[in-house]
């Protein structure tokens, strides 16, 4: 079994809400990751997690704050976002093996967010 | 810096044929190659892998090559169906947890 599950499947907020988006694996992988994909372009990383401490943060605004509260679970909180942050995010799931750079990512189905 | 250039942009076959994309890395340290399938409105989905110890990989109808000399790496898909169209990110891992995806393919398979 190779599922990433992720809710909501579909957001719409407004500039001043706070919202979370949430993703859920039960592979047993210690590394979790948040991308954000927009329309007709690759997926472009946000942040990882390992071992449910952050390894990566690719400079991404304060107003999304990931969370991972255990090794089955990210969360991604949002604030005061912008409409330009539209976009299908992503999260993913791997194992942390022998040879990091080789573990296959395994994705969630995402969640739609508008911003207006 | 690292990049993953990825051709063609679109691609249209005939449903039977065969259709092919390739890619080429930049990061002599790459040494994972993921290829993914994205349908409309889903997540990206895993089809194939290779490792860069291995120069071929097939699964059925699909098939990944990799030529580590000259950086390149593509995916085959052979008597392609209409549920083939999607479009499809070939990847590079560039360091632990990272990989640089491609600009993606576009392929439509014409019934």
């Amino acid at each position: 079994d190779t599922e990433v599950t992720q809710t909501p499947k579909h957001l719409v907020m407004g500039m001043t809400n706070k919202k979370s988006l949430k993703c859920e694996q039960h592979m047993g992988h210690r590394a979790m990751y948040w991308y954000k994909q927009k329309a007709k372009k690759p997926p472009e990383l946000m942040f990882v997690y390992s071992y449910e401490k952050l390894s990566i943060n690719e400079s991404v605004p304060s107003r999304f704050s990931p969370e991972c509260p255990n090794s089955s679970l990210l969360n991604l909180h949002l604030h005061a976002l912008q409409p330009e942050d539209s976009a299908l995010y992503l999260c993913a799931s791997s194992q942390v093996g022998y040879r990091p750079s080789t573990d296959t990512q395994y994705f969630g189905p995402g969640t739609r967010l508008t911003v207006l | 810096g690292e990049n993953v250039e990825q051709h063609p942009s679109t691609l249209s076959v005939q449903e039977g044929d065969s259709a092919v994309i390739k890619c080429t890395y930049s990061d002599s340290a790459s040494n994972y190659f993921p290829w993914y399938k994205q349908e409309l409105g889903k997540g990206p989905q895993l089809i194939i892998d290779i490792r860069s110890n291995v120069g071929e990989k097939k699964d059925q109808r699909i098939a990944v090559t990799l030529n580590k000399t000259a950086k390149h790496f593509s995916l085959h898909i052979t008597e392609t169906q209409p549920e083939d169209s999607a479009v499809y990110f070939c990847a590079a891992s560039i360091k632990t947890y990272k990989y640089i995806f491609g600009t993606g393919t576009r392929l439509k398979v014409l019934a």
